[in-house]
């Protein structure tokens, strides 16, 4: 079955402080992983996305994402974390049903509240 | 571009009553999506069109709800009746391999179905 987990209802992190936010996936084929941000009473914003090349993965205001394909993981980081950074957070896989497709499937989403 | 566009961005009505949203994808993209996001049940794809063409509709609840896609700038979702359990947002989402199949997603539309 394809998925994304993602383990951690919340983050809680100080500014200035590196943020990690995790997410595992299962996944037929190559993966394509992607990750989005929602901020309170918006749409989804794509932050980047991992589809081939280089593991370390750069992205919008300032994040990054490491491909682990041993670990299956798309862990989501940032260097200093800044209170507008305070979100929920998505990871997403590209879903595969004998090829891909554009569906995707999200993870249940990780609040990040960043404490100044 | 504007972006994805959808109307009402608050909708409340009555148990019964029909509800229709609207959509309108970014001009160039030929895959539209609607979501549900609730807090008891996360974001959900109810369905997605290519082409102006339903793919997968495997996650449309039940026979209330209902979607179609007219013309490449314009996709309705509907519910009829509605129902309390309905109270949700609805985000639309548009993409094209062109975009490198990221999803754009539009402000959502708020129901409350009282």
């Amino acid at each position: 079955a394809q998925s994304v987990a993602q383990p951690e209802d919340q983050v809680n992190v100080a500014e200035g402080n590196p943020l990690t936010v995790k997410c595992t996936y299962s996944v037929s084929g190559n993966p394509y992983l992607f990750w989005y941000v929602q901020y309170p009473n918006r749409g989804l914003q794509f932050l980047l996305k991992y589809i081939t090349g280089d593991n370390l993965v750069k992205g919008s205001y300032g994040f990054e994402a490491e491909f682990n394909k041993s670990q299956t993981s798309f862990h989501l980081k940032k260097p200093s974390a800044l209170v507008s950074d305070s979100a929920l957070y998505f990871c997403a896989v590209r879903a595969h049903y004998g090829g891909a497709t554009n569906k995707l499937i999200f993870g249940t989403g990780t609040l990040l509240a960043v404490q100044p | 571009d504007a972006g994805v566009i959808q109307s009402p961005r608050h909708e409340v009505t009555e148990m019964g009553q029909e509800v229709t949203l609207r959509c309108k994808p970014i001009s160039g993209h030929d895959y539209l999506f609607w979501y549900r996001q609730t807090m008891m049940r996360g974001l959900e794809l109810l369905i997605y069109f290519n082409n102006n063409v339903p793919i997968d509709d495997s996650g449309m609840p039940e026979d209330r709800f209902s979607a179609k896609m007219p013309n490449a700038s314009f996709s309705t979702l509907k519910i009829q009746p509605s129902e309390p359990r309905d109270s949700a947002v609805y985000f639309c989402a548009s993409s094209s391999p062109q975009a490198k199949n990221i999803q754009y997603f539009g402000a959502g539309t708020r129901l409350s179905v009282l």
